[in-house]
């Protein structure tokens, strides 16, 4: 099992640009969440989803998007890039039976 | 809404020195309790759980946690750090209810010096 995975790993984006991180998990989880990292903060939630075709926002939700269509995959749409989003962002499944989160490697988004 | 708090943001040790980090979450009901590791340049990596029965729960590396409910605790020990544990230590809770997600505190960094 190939886990978690994100990518990109690093990206840069001008303020204003749109773009997708790719989340996919090989578990069969449920549920996913989006993660960022900021320093001092911790990781605060952005959006997760409990199943296909169900999300919610989680504490810090604007200016992303989220859809689950499969059960694999949660992308993340940042609309319209702004330099408060420079962070790194954690993608998280775990399954219904499990408590436990498993986390992919990170993507580590700058906007200037 | 529920809450996770760190009581320190950085502590420093010496190698063979003992190691305590606090960990308080606000939330009345039954909940779940997680503390995840995260080293330099890595992504987080599950220490150890508790979800219900003996409120001491062992981890991996040697670590270790008591959850007190009626403090509303779960904090982190370890007897003898190792230059290796240096890294991010993160406390989450998530309540014992379906579709919830989990909640992390702010993180404590530690710093082990050989």
């Amino acid at each position: 099992n190939a886990g978690v995975t994100q990518t990109p790993k690093f990206q840069v984006l001008k303020t204003g640009q749109s773009m997708t991180l790719q989340c996919a998990q090989d578990m069969n989880h449920e549920y996913m969440s989006w993660y960022r990292q900021d320093p001092g903060m911790g990781l605060r939630l952005i959006h997760y989803s409990v199943g296909a075709g169900i999300t919610d926002q989680g504490e810090v939700p604007n200016g992303y998007n989220v859809s689950r269509s499969t059960t694999e995959d949660f992308p993340l749409r940042l609309l319209s890039a702004a330099p408060s989003q420079t962070s790194v962002y954690f993608c998280a499944s775990r399954s219904v039976t499990s408590l436990v989160q498993y986390f992919g490697p990170g993507t580590r988004l700058t906007v200037t | 809404a529920q809450s996770v708090s760190q009581h320190n943001h950085h502590v420093i040790l010496s190698e063979a020195a003992s190691l305590e980090l606090g960990c308080n979450y606000s939330y009345g009901g039954t909940v779940n309790l997680f503390w995840y590791v995260q080293y330099p340049g890595q992504h987080l990596q599950l220490l150890l759980k508790y979800f219900s029965g003996d409120p001491l729960v062992k981890g991996i590396k040697g670590f270790e946690a008591e959850f007190i409910k009626s403090k509303f605790s779960f904090n982190l020990r370890k007897p003898s750090v190792q230059w290796s544990d240096t890294a991010e230590y993160f406390c989450a809770v998530t309540p014992n209810q379906a579709g919830t997600a989990l909640i992390f505190g702010k993180g404590t960094t530690l710093s082990v010096s050989s």
